[in-house]
């Protein structure tokens, strides 16, 4: 069975600072790698999508890898400000397109 | 990408009634939709996976009879909460599947059972 782990679990940083945000997870046979933001009492949003061959991808200030041989992969949010501020979730599809989701980060950027 | 849509956003109902959410993909043929609920402080946990034409399949410790779905479009999926008790009060959302395998989220809608 799929476990996902996200440290730490919860993370304060004043503004314009990078940080990274880890995910590992123990069956390395997925199709693809999530990562999302959730604000409170809301959807979620994707953020970036991995595909299994793929190592990282990038969108705007946010950076994902994807290494499935340590089971691990990290978001990297830099320069950030104070809308950064949310839950992020990593999630992993694996076999028959079921989601297993982390246990999120919740990140709060300071002025 | 595809945009999802929720209906209600959020209900409030008494101890007993069953409620209604009805999931929308609105510009994608979604022949495979999940359901997902979420508790206060908690990830989001899959229900039950909802496919077109045919009856749901539903994940370990969830009960099919509380919790109908109704896949009968591409582009309309219904949770229904049958008797609903205030354990029942929670988050629920669902996603579509799209063809590259990333999912698309609806906003949610929160459920508070009196």
């Amino acid at each position: 069975k799929q476990e996902v782990t996200q440290i730490p679990a919860a993370l304060s940083v004043p503004e314009g600072e990078n940080l990274v945000l880890n995910c590992s997870f123990t069956d390395s046979a997925i199709y693809n790698l999530q990562w999302f933001r959730q604000d409170p009492g809301k959807g979620l949003t994707s953020l970036l999508l991995i595909q299994s061959s793929q190592r990282e991808q990038t969108s705007g200030r946010l950076n994902a890898s994807l290494d499935k041989s340590s089971g691990r992969s990290t978001l990297y949010i830099a320069a950030s400000q104070p809308g950064d501020s949310a839950t992020y979730l990593c999630a992993l599809t694996g076999t028959a397109s079921k989601l297993t989701f982390g246990t999120g980060t919740r990140l709060q950027v300071t002025l | 990408g595809a945009v999802v849509s929720q209906h209600p956003s959020w209900v409030i109902c008494k101890s007993g009634t069953s409620v209604k959410i009805e999931c929308r993909s609105l510009d994608f043929q979604a022949t495979t939709m999940f359901w997902y609920r979420q508790f206060p402080k908690q990830s989001l946990m899959l229900m039950a996976t909802s496919n077109e034409g045919s009856k749901a399949t539903y994940e370990q410790g969830v009960e099919k009879d509380k919790f109908l779905i109704n896949h009968a479009s591409l582009t309309l999926s219904t949770l229904t909460v049958t008797s609903a008790h205030p354990e029942d009060s929670s988050f629920y959302i669902c996603s579509v599947l799209g063809i590259s395998g990333e999912l698309f989220f609806g906003e949610g809608s929160r459920l508070t059972v009196l």
